[in-house]
């Protein structure tokens, strides 16, 4: 199984800073990773896919990048519609497997 | 748009079983995988389970292999989870998700809005 590790668990941010997520996987996943965005009482959303790919109707302050086994998450000016939790997920292997997830608070 | 919609949570015993239905619209159905995904409370997210558009793929998480069957009906747009054998350890919300894109690659989008399963005596 392909342990992913997402880091850090909290982490405390002023509106209109830049935030950057890291995942690792335990093996390369090519680019088969994907990030999530999940706010209390909701269920997750799809924000980015195939490492960099951002899914419909994302606004552009959202991007990825990464390959083989180093992820990122990165939104470049931080909006309050932004504090929640995001995970990544690893789809090259089964089982399908996420990480623990980091939670974005207002500082 | 693209929908799916979760219902047959609710309160079990140990040892017992619920059936779990998935509602899908706004997209042919039977040309997607389908999964479930489930969150205990406080916790993050576990993958549990997927199913090709035409049944011949199926894959299950280790922790609910023997125990839950995942299956479709696609004339009716319906994904199902029967869950048998139900521990304290399966409560959790869970939730419905179409496969994205058209590739092989299972990601998820979109998310049904779940419901809870607890087990409990």
């Amino acid at each position: 199984e392909i342990v992913m590790t997402q880091s850090p668990a909290t982490l405390s941010v002023s509106p209109g800073e830049r935030v950057t997520l890291s995942c690792r996987a335990s093996q390369s996943v090519s680019s088969k990773s994907a990030w999530y965005q999940q706010k209390p009482g909701q269920a997750p959303r799809l924000l980015i896919y195939d490492a960099s790919t951002r899914a419909t109707g994302i606004p552009a302050r959202f991007s990825g990048s990464g390959s083989g086994t180093e992820f990122t998450l990165t939104i470049s000016s931080l909006q309050s519609e932004d504090f929640a939790v995001y995970y990544c997920q690893q789809y090259n292997n089964w089982p399908l497997t996420f990480g623990g997830g980091t939670k974005v608070e207002i500082k | 748009e693209v929908q799916v919609l979760e219902s047959g949570g609710g309160l079990v015993q140990p040892g017992g079983s619920l059936r779990l239905s998935c509602a899908a619209s706004g997209f042919t159905f039977s040309g997607y995988a389908m999964s479930w995904v489930r969150q205990a409370q406080g916790k993050g997210l576990e993958w549990v389970s997927t199913l090709s558009g035409n049944s011949a793929g199926i894959w299950y998480a280790d922790s609910v292999k023997g125990r839950f069957t995942i299956s479709r009906d696609n004339s009716k747009n319906t994904l199902y989870l029967q869950m048998n054998s139900l521990r304290a350890e399966d409560t959790a919300v869970y939730y419905c998700a179409k496969k994205g894109g058209t590739s092989s690659d299972v990601w998820f989008d979109p998310w049904g809005q779940g419901t809870l399963v607890t087990v409990s005596s």
